[in-house]
């Protein structure tokens, strides 16, 4: 299995303000992805981390509001840019990997849940 | 446009007792379906993971069903603890073209009192 771990855990920030989001996973992995939930709601997919290339968005979210970088197999970051309390959410990481009977199996970082005042 | 629905959205039960969530999809066709359990402020952990030629898989004291035919899946949780109180969460993958598509349902709350 895939272990990731996310930094910051938790955040209260000022509008107006940006907050890099970190993911480090402890194999390397193809795929990686960052998701919102809101609270109440279902993961919402922002984008799939692309190592060596640009992110690729899904619809509702742009990479001048949501930033991210992709250096390396391990690691990834999201910034959540010019913030507002509508950003208030828990953002999470995600890896698919594993082999055998957890080939193609989606592991989910701990969450990082920020508060915008 | 594929979707997953999860009933009922919340669940309160007592200790000792067993319960079982549902799961509806239209996403077709689909890689694998599996569910998650989120404890409060923590990220999803995987339950259960089934091909579409699986009927049901088991991990403790969870009990994963799946029917392809009617597109319904259900959790059940035997003699159910405190610590199962969280949100259960199917996800429905397409796998299509070499990319990865999960769709989330909105998760069941269970909780669990003493």
């Amino acid at each position: 299995s895939a272990v990731i771990s996310q930094k910051p855990s938790r955040d209260i920030c000022q509008r107006g303000t940006s907050l890099t989001i970190q993911c480090q996973v402890d194999s390397q992995v193809t795929m990686m992805f960052w998701y919102r939930q809101q609270p109440g709601q279902s993961l919402t997919l922002i984008a799939t981390a692309n190592q060596g290339s640009e992110a690729t968005y899904e619809s509702g979210f742009v990479i001048d509001k949501f930033p991210i970088s992709r250096p390396n197999l391990t690691f990834s970051t999201l910034t959540v840019s010019n913030m507002s309390p509508e950003d208030s959410s828990i953002y999470l990481c995600s890896v698919v990997g594993g082999e055998g009977a957890h080939k193609d199996t989606q592991y989910f970082g701990p969450g990082t849940r920020l508060t915008v005042l | 446009k594929n979707q997953v629905e999860q009933s009922p959205q919340s669940l309160i039960i007592l200790e000792g007792k067993n319960c079982t969530l549902q799961c509806n999809y239209t996403v077709s066709p689909f890689s694998n379906l599996r569910w998650y359990k989120q404890d409060t402020g923590r990220g999803p952990v995987s339950l259960t993971i089934m091909t579409f030629s699986e009927n049901t898989k088991s991990n403790g004291r969870y009990t994963a069903t799946l029917d392809a035919d009617t597109k319904q899946s259900s959790l059940h949780i035997t003699a159910s603890q405190l610590s199962d109180s969280a949100s259960y969460i199917c996800v429905v993958t397409l796998s299509s073209g070499g990319s990865y598509i999960p769709t989330f349902g909105r998760g069941t709350s269970l909780i669990v009192h003493p």
